[in-house]
């Protein structure tokens, strides 16, 4: 299975900072890399797909870059709204497989 | 709208069996590969298992293949999981998931609200 590491685990920041969350996959795959948010006690909402495209009425603010094994997910400035867990998943291969999350908190 | 509503989460004792059911309503259902997949409480992301648009393909996680059957019924626009030999590992929120292609791996464009499966003594 593609084991997809994800760091920080958590993360704190204030309102209008930069965030940046890393994704690695255990092997190459490609481009089949999408982000979802999940905000308590809801269920996870899709942010990115494809390592950079954006989702119809997902913010500006939100980008994701990467190909092969590294990616990115940035927020280019933190609104409270953003709070939330945030993971990583790959769809190249069969099971895909999530990141373990990255818990996003405002400072 | 694009809707998914789970239902069939309860309390089972372990080695028992249930069956999930998912209604999907505002796409074409059987346009779409579904998904289910699961998140224990207080934990990640699990892929459980997925079936093609016709049902005539389908994949398992290896923690539940041989004890979990997926199935849909495009006529009824219903996704179902029969669980069977379930054990206290299997404890989760189970969400039904519509895929973005017709046969396989994607990512995932809508999810339903989850519905809870307890295996507990």
């Amino acid at each position: 299975d593609i084991q997809m590491t994800q760091s920080p685990s958590s993360l704190s920041a204030s309102v209008g900072d930069r965030v940046t969350i890393t994704c690695q996959a255990s092997r190459d795959i490609t481009k089949y890399l999408n982000w979802y948010q999940q905000k308590p006690g809801k269920a996870p909402k899709l942010l990115i797909y494809d390592a950079s495209n954006l989702e119809a009425g997902v913010p500006s603010r939100f980008s994701g870059s990467g190909s092969g094994t590294d990616f990115t997910l940035t927020i280019s400035s933190l609104q409270p709204e953003d709070i939330g867990t945030y993971y990583c998943q790959q769809y190249d291969f069969l099971p895909q497989t999530f990141g373990q999350g990255t818990k996003l908190e405002i400072k | 709208e694009v809707q998914l509503v789970e239902s069939g989460g309860v309390v089972v004792q372990p080695g028992g069996s249930l069956r999930l059911s998912c209604a999907a309503s505002g796409f074409t259902f059987d346009d779409y590969a579904m998904h289910w997949v699961r998140q224990p409480p207080g934990k990640g992301l699990e892929w459980v298992s997925l079936i093609s648009w016709d049902g005539g393909t389908s994949y398992y996680a290896d923690s539940v293949k041989g004890r979990f059957t997926i199935s849909r019924d495009n006529s009824k626009k219903s996704l179902y999981l029969q669980m069977n030999s379930l054990r206290p590992e299997d404890t989760a929120l189970y969400y039904c998931v519509k895929g973005t292609n017709g046969y396989s791996g994607s990512y995932y464009d809508y999810w339903g609200q989850g519905t809870l499966v307890t295996v507990s003594s």
